[in-house]
C-alpha cells in the first residue's frame, strides 16, 4: 500500500520555539520521492521540498530542515525559531517511482496534514 | 502570468444543480491536475492532462464528473447532479514537462464549492 501519515493533527507554539512535523510513509517501491508543502489560510498549495530516495542527506534551508531515514520509513521537518509567518497546514507527501511509467504520473499522495499555529 | 489561477473561488449551489470550475495553468506548463480536498484532510487526485489528453482518472471521479483540456491550455471540472459530498476544495495543479517529472506541481488557490 502507499499511504502517507501525519500523525500530528494540529500543534502550537510560541514564537521563536522549535517544532518538528513528523511523517510516516508506505510504499512498495524501492525508488520514490518525498515532499512537503505548506497551505496558508489562503488556501495555495506551496512547495517546499523534494527528496530522492536514494538521498538520504538531511537538508537544511534558512529556518527549514529536514531529515530523511530511510530506515525508519520518516521524512520529518523542523522549523527552528518558529514566526507567526509559519502558521498553516503542512502537507507531506509521497510519489512512487513506478508511477512514471505506464502507471499513475499524477497521483502524489498527501498525508492528512498538520496544522501549526505559531502564537505571537 | 504569476502562477495557476482558478475560478470560481467560492460557489454555492443547491443538490441537483451542475457547476463548472475553470482552471488556467501557468502557460509553459503542458501537464494539470485536479484534486479534492475536504475539510481535514490531505488533497486527493482526481485527474491528469497532459496536453489536450486525459491519461488518469482516479475512482473518486464518478459518472457525474468530467473534465477537459481542449485545446491543451486550460481545463474545465464538471460536477452534474450536485451532492452534499460533493462539497470541497477543488484545486488545481500544473506542471512542465520534463524527463522523469519529479512530481513538483504548482497549484492554484482552489475552487470551494458548498452543496446545500
Amino acid at each position: 500500500a502507499q499511504k502517507v501519515t501525519q500523525a500530528q493533527t494540529e500543534i502550537s507554539v510560541v514564537e521563536k520555539e522549535d517544532v518538528t512535523l513528523d511523517c510516516v510513509y508506505e510504499t512498495r517501491d524501492t525508488t520514490y520521492y518525498l515532499f512537503w508543502y505548506k497551505q496558508p489560510p489562503s488556501g495555495e498549495l506551496v512547495f517546499l521540498i523534494r527528496r530522492n530516495s536514494f538521498d538520504e542527506q538531511n537538508e537544511i534551508s534558512g529556518r527549514y530542515s529536514w531529515n530523511f531515514q530511510k530506515s525508519t520509513s520518516s521524512f520529518n521537518f523542523t522549523i527552528t525559531a518558529s514566526q507567526v509567518v509559519d502558521s498553516a497546514v503542512y502537507f507531506c507527501a509521497l510519489r512512487p517511482f513506478l508511477m512514471n511509467y505506464g502507471g499513475s504520473q499524477g497521483n502524489l499522495i498527501f498525508g492528512k496534514g498538520t496544522k501549526l499555529s505559531v502564537k505571537p | 502570468d504569476t502562477g495557476v489561477s482558478q475560478d470560481p473561488r467560492h460557489k454555492i449551489t443547491k443538490r441537483g444543480q451542475n457547476v463548472t470550475f475553470r482552471c488556467d495553468p501557468i502557460s509553459e506548463h503542458n501537464r494539470l491536475y485536479w484534486y479534492r480536498q475536504t475539510l481535514g484532510q490531505g488533497p486527493e487526485f482526481l485527474t491528469y492532462f497532459q496536453n489536450e489528453a486525459q491519461l488518469e482518472k482516479s475512482r473518486l471521479l464518478s459518472d457525474r464528473f468530467s473534465a477537459e483540456r481542449p485545446k491543451g491550455s486550460f481545463s474545465t471540472l464538471e460536477i452534474q447532479r450536485t451532492e452534499q459530498g460533493d462539497s470541497a476544495m477543488y484545486l488545481c495543479a500544473s506542471s512542465p514537462e520534463v524527463l522523469l517529472n519529479t512530481g513538483e506541481l504548482f497549484f492554484g488557490e482552489g475552487s470551494r464549492l458548498t452543496v446545500l
